[in-house]
């Protein structure tokens, strides 16, 4: 019920293309679904965030699409860049954050 | 604003000891989370704490405890090391409990050999 299913757990794209991570969610009290992303020997750091009231919310290149039946969640980069080569992990909360399992993206140049 | 504070960055220990680690929040953050990150199970809840009060407890056993002090610092024991407790340990900040977003120190990397 606690479970977030990450998926890819890798990712390789070429810069400037689409970058496009996938989680799911089974718990539908979760009601607060943010992606954070981790660059080596750092910590995690909030990236975007959205609440099952809206379908899509967008920040630059950083998209997350919402589907709320499906309790399916995503995020999309757009026009990867090498800098944003790092691991991405979508979480959702209720009470407290539940981690996905994390994704590896690497954006080669 | 300073961030999250860990101390220390990295520790060796040994089975059967005991570990302290400690977390200053942002100033003015009331609510600090511990995590445990490994490669093989993600980044797992320890617990929760928001104005000294335990709030929220993860599936660990009881050999991880915590407590937080009336600066909001907080402080995690970790006694009888085992090997498996080799992690990346993350404490986070946040304003409130509960939904809210959290700052991320950049973690002590414990090593139990």
């Amino acid at each position: 019920q606690q479970q977030v299913k990450q998926s890819p757990q890798s990712l390789i794209v070429q810069k400037g293309g689409i970058s496009i991570i996938n989680c799911a969610y089974e718990n539908t009290a979760f009601d607060y679904f943010p992606w954070y992303q981790q660059f080596p020997g750092k910590g995690p750091a909030l990236l975007i965030a959205i609440r099952p009231d809206v379908s899509e919310k967008k920040e630059g290149r950083f998209t997350i699409s919402f589907n709320k039946s499906a309790k399916q969640f995503s995020l999309h980069i757009m026009d990867s860049q090498p800098g944003d080569s790092a691991t991405y992990f979508c979480a959702a909360s209720s009470s407290r954050l539940t981690f996905g399992e994390g994704t590896q993206l690497t954006v080669n140049p | 604003k300073a961030g999250v504070t860990q101390t220390p960055r990295y520790l060796i220990k040994t089975r059967g000891q005991q570990v302290t680690l400690s977390c200053s929040p942002i100033s003015g953050h009331r609510s600090v989370s511990w995590y445990q990150q490994t490669p093989g199970q993600g980044l797992q809840f320890l617990f929760e704490y928001f104005s000294e009060t335990q709030r929220n407890k993860g599936n660990f056993p009881g050999r991880f405890s915590g407590r937080q002090f009336s600066n909001s610092r907080s402080e995690m024991n970790v006694s009888t090391l085992e090997l498996g407790d080799s992690a990346l340990y993350l404490c986070a900040s946040s304003f409130g409990t509960g939904t809210t977003t959290l700052h991320f120190g950049n973690g002590t990397r414990l090593t139990v050999t």
